[in-house]
């Protein structure tokens, strides 16, 4: 399984942009990237997901490098409720497998 | 909120007795996974399922079974429970294709 490499944690101030970014320099040509993140003592949450375009929703924006070989997502503007670990997942086309990483913890300070 | 629903959300047990943990879905979704979460660690993936009697072992599978009989249920086995195995478990569940999963709430394992 092709693997993702994140930050340990970020900080961010309140109501300002957020970066979050993952290396998979080993993705292949039929691998999607998926972001989830968890809030503390609740179960991981979908946030985006995309293939090779940039992708938007009401939670976020992703942004794929045009080698694929890094993903930057973004939240547009932080709030507390944003604090949570972030996770980058690579998943084959195919369904089958989701393998986590260690992610990064986003702290957001008032 | 996606149809997921685990049971128990609390157990404590003895170690060296048996432990099922279930899984129930009401989306009919092709994909099932078991993950454990440790204090301080990410989650990592026990077994999953992709289809009726269909499962494949995940990164941390020793000690633990599934079955899979039907769709909508998906049961975790610790056949002899260990202090080892105390961890928070989540069940989620994933369409056809390349979806979004969602997850269900965590059940607390205590193994005393």
């Amino acid at each position: 399984d092709a693997k993702t490499t994140q930050p340990n944690s970020m900080e961010s101030n309140e109501e300002e942009p957020v970066h979050l970014p993952c290396n998979h320099s080993t993705i292949s040509g039929t691998d999607y990237i998926h972001w989830y993140r968890q809030l503390p003592s609740q179960g991981p949450e979908y946030v985006i997901h995309g293939l090779t375009s940039n992708v938007n929703n009401r939670m976020a924006s992703l942004a794929i490098a045009e080698d694929r070989k890094s993903s930057t997502l973004i939240l547009h503007r932080a709030t507390l409720r944003d604090a949570a670990v972030y996770y980058c997942i690579l998943s084959m086309e195919y369904g089958n497998k989701l393998v986590f990483g260690a992610g990064t913890i986003l702290r957001v300070k008032s | 909120d996606a149809g997921i629903t685990q049971s128990p959300r609390h157990k404590v047990t003895e170690t060296g007795t048996p432990v099922t943990l279930r899984c129930h879905q009401t989306e009919n979704h092709r994909y099932m996974y078991w993950y454990r979460q440790d204090p301080g660690h990410g989650l990592r993936l026990i077994h999953y399922s992709y289809g009726v009697k269909d499962t494949d072992k995940g990164e941390v599978s020793d000690g633990y079974s599934v079955s899979r009989s039907k769709t909508e249920d998906f049961l975790l086995t610790l056949e002899s429970a260990t202090s080892s195995q105390t961890s928070v478990y989540f069940c989620a569940i994933r369409g056809q294709g390349n979806t979004e999963a969602f997850f269900g709430q965590g059940t607390r394992l205590t193994v005393v």
